[in-house]
């Protein structure tokens, strides 16, 4: 079963780094991801696809800040120099023959 | 610019049909496959369904297979979602969604959604 794993929360300070995880199941480890951003009271926003072997491509106006890396099962997504409208939840999403999955998002808190 | 404008939500009583469209611009609609997308209240988001770029090509989510159907016009650019058989737990904002080419890839714009609420 094609699953996604995401931590809940995470929290970082203004101007720091922060590294979101997004785990796929077992038998899928060479998928393809997406992440998305979602502002509060926002609609989503396409931020990368993430290949397995690292290679990747952000969408339109998305600042290079965001950068994604993959290793085995995980994938993951680093923000840098992290300013205020970041705060956000952000979801990883992967799709199979059939079937497109979202992992169930993690808060990002910037303090 | 893409364009995804969501229509069609309100609120309507279990067991009861509603149809929300989209209306696109800023692309070659006919040649993009198109998703519904929802997010229940202080939920994730939900993938619903799809369609392929010539609208042959549908697929559902489990919890809506049998009530809900896609669909689209692409002499109107709209893509539309015929939800029959309306539950309380299909309460959410529903997103209208723009893929690739492909079916198998990823989303890449979002719509700001339209709210459905199913209460009596």
């Amino acid at each position: 079963q094609l699953v996604l794993t995401q931590s809940p929360s995470a929290s970082a300070s203004l101007g720091a780094s922060v590294t979101l995880t997004c785990t796929l199941s077992s038998g899928h480890s060479d998928y393809a991801i997406a992440w998305h951003q979602q502002q509060p009271e926002k609609g989503p926003r396409y931020v990368m696809k993430l290949n397995s072997d690292g290679s990747q491509r952000r969408g339109d106006g998305i600042p290079d800040r965001f950068s994604g890396s993959s290793s085995g099962a995980e994938r993951y997504l680093t923000i840098s120099s992290l300013q205020s409208e970041d705060e956000a939840a952000y979801y990883c999403q992967t799709w199979g023959t059939g079937i497109w999955v979202f992992g169930g998002g993690t808060k990002l808190t910037v303090l | 610019q893409v364009q995804l404008v969501e229509s069609g939500g309100g609120v309507v009583q279990p067991g009861r049909s509603l149809r929300l469209s989209c209306a696109t611009s800023g692309f070659t609609f006919s040649s993009y496959v198109m998703h519904w997308v929802r997010q229940a209240p202080g939920k994730g988001l939900e993938w619903v369904a799809v369609v392929s770029y010539e609208g042959i090509n549908k697929y559902y989510a489990d919890s809506v297979k049998g009530r809900f159907t896609i669909s689209r016009d692409s002499s109107k650019d709209t893509l539309y979602l015929q939800m029959n058989s309306l539950r309380p737990e299909d309460t959410a904002i529903y997103y209208c969604a723009r893929g690739g080419y492909h079916l198998q890839t990823h989303i890449v714009y979002w719509g700001q959604g339209t709210l459905v609420t199913v209460s009596s």
